[in-house]
């Protein structure tokens, strides 16, 4: 159980296109969804907190206007990179909280985007 | 942006013997850590957590040491397997609230 995937697993894109990253939790429903970026050989940076039916929470640094977040159902949240350059070149990896919140989060496979 | 020429930390351990993996937390109100194990080109994979009203929590062949005075943490594994071999980064949290910080990382390699 508590299964998170994420779609598509990689991507490449020209530069000044957007992408679509979803993140799906397959068996529970996640009222709140994280994404994250992590550049290779570093951490996992937390970009914005996705609650279900509300705006997502970004932290600080991340436009909020770039990495366009939707929550639209418990199960879905969706990361769209507007007009990608290449230092969007990353490692974007989503994780979902079940409901009701333990404060466990469970991570998806991780969507990689080149930019060219 | 991306840092050219950065490393993890690595820890280089024999098949079979133990190895342990320290992490310094930042936040003094954390109360909640875990370790997460990381391959490559996938997700973190949950490990083990421990509470900060404990200093000391077992799983099957690792264990985390919380020492809240010196904030830091530590990963023990047992009788480390080629399979360990990945990158294992700890995470904090703060009472009340869902986000995790992630700390900086350290690269396991098994020697077989």
């Amino acid at each position: 159980g508590a299964v998170v995937s994420q779609h598509p697993s990689w991507v490449i894109c020209k530069s000044g296109t957007s992408v679509k990253i979803e993140c799906r939790s397959l068996d529970f429903q996640a009222t709140t969804m994280f994404w994250y970026r992590q550049f290779p050989k570093q951490s996992l940076m937390l970009m914005a907190t996705s609650n279900e039916g509300s705006k997502a929470t970004y932290e600080q640094g991340v436009e909020k206007d770039k990495f366009l977040i939707n929550h639209a159902s418990l199960t879905l949240s969706t990361l769209t990179v507007t007009s990608a350059h290449p230092e969007d070149s990353s490692f974007y990896i989503c994780s979902a909280e079940p409901q009701p919140s333990t404060d466990t989060q469970y991570f998806g496979p991780g969507t990689r985007l080149t930019v060219l | 942006g991306e840092s050219v020429g950065l490393h993890l930390p690595t820890l280089s351990v024999q098949e079979g013997d133990n190895s342990i993996i320290n992490c310094a937390y930042s936040n003094s109100a954390s109360d909640y850590f875990i370790w997460y194990k990381q391959e490559s080109g996938k997700g973190p994979q949950f490990i083990i957590d421990i509470r900060s009203n404990m200093d000391k929590r077992q799983g099957q062949r690792v264990t985390v040491l919380l020492n809240k005075t010196v904030k830091h943490l530590s990963l023990q594994i047992a009788a480390t397997q080629p399979g360990d071999s990945a990158v294992y980064f700890c995470a904090e949290m703060v009472a009340a609230g869902n986000k995790l910080t992630f700390g900086g990382g350290t690269r396991v390699l098994v020697k077989p």
